[in-house]
């Protein structure tokens, strides 16, 4: 089955505390990007990855950091988490000429 | 200048009749167009894409690309209470990035 996951779904941190969120594909595809949601804000790109070793900044990337060392993983990190980084992420993969994208599950954060 | 951008609304429209649903994009790159629904806490779910001018149907659904203008919109007729949602748009830049529109909200009244 054709998937995108990511791990853990929901945390409860503290300021300053690193942590690694990771998202997993099972689609051999190229490109992978992680988003945050926050009320009335839509989906904001944080970090994308056209292939491995290969990322770029998006809208909101400050305080984050991204590495692409296998195509099928994608983790976010978040060395020195503050409470405005409490939010709900996405990661989500496609392929060139494909007609869907894919999401993973969310993952919910808050910061205290 | 956002990439994406949304009417945030709240739209509300009663049960039966036509919700509109409009977006517009920067980059005329851009080659492909999708439309999503999303309920409150919940992964995004795709309902259309679009990557010619025009119309295309599926169901109740219709969603209508100008290029020219930058445009997209989506048209849910006879809404359901069900069609309660966000509704994003989204654009594959040229350079095969996915960016979104913040969304707009979606009332069905019975």
């Amino acid at each position: 089955e054709a998937q995108v996951t990511q791990n853990p779904r929901y945390l409860i941190t503290v300021t300053g505390k690193k942590l690694t969120v990771t998202c997993s594909q099972n689609m051999n595809h190229e490109y992978m990007s992680w988003y945050r949601q926050d009320p009335g804000l839509g989906l904001r790109q944080i970090y994308y990855s056209m292939n491995v070793e290969v990322t770029d900044k998006g809208d909101v990337p400050e305080g984050y950091k991204v590495s692409r060392k296998e195509k099928r993983n994608f983790p976010l990190i978040l060395e020195s988490p503050s409470p405005n980084q409490t939010s709900l992420y996405f990661c989500a993969s496609w392929e060139t000429g494909e007609e869907t994208q894919y999401f993973g599950p969310g993952t919910r954060l808050l910061v205290l | 200048q956002k990439e994406v951008e949304q009417n945030s609304g709240p739209l509300s429209v009663p049960e039966g009749a036509i919700a509109s649903l409009n977006c517009t994009y920067s980059d005329r790159g851009s080659q492909s167009f999708f439309w999503y629904r999303q309920y409150s806490g919940k992964s995004p779910e795709l309902i259309m894409f679009i990557y010619s001018n025009g119309d295309k149907e599926d169901g109740r659904f219709t969603a209508q690309l100008n290029k020219a203008s930058q445009y997209v919109s989506l048209l849910i007729r006879d809404s359901q209470p069900s069609d309660s949602a966000t509704y994003l748009c989204a654009a594959l830049t040229g350079a095969n990035n996915l960016f979104f529109g913040t969304g707009t909200r979606l009332t069905v009244i019975p």
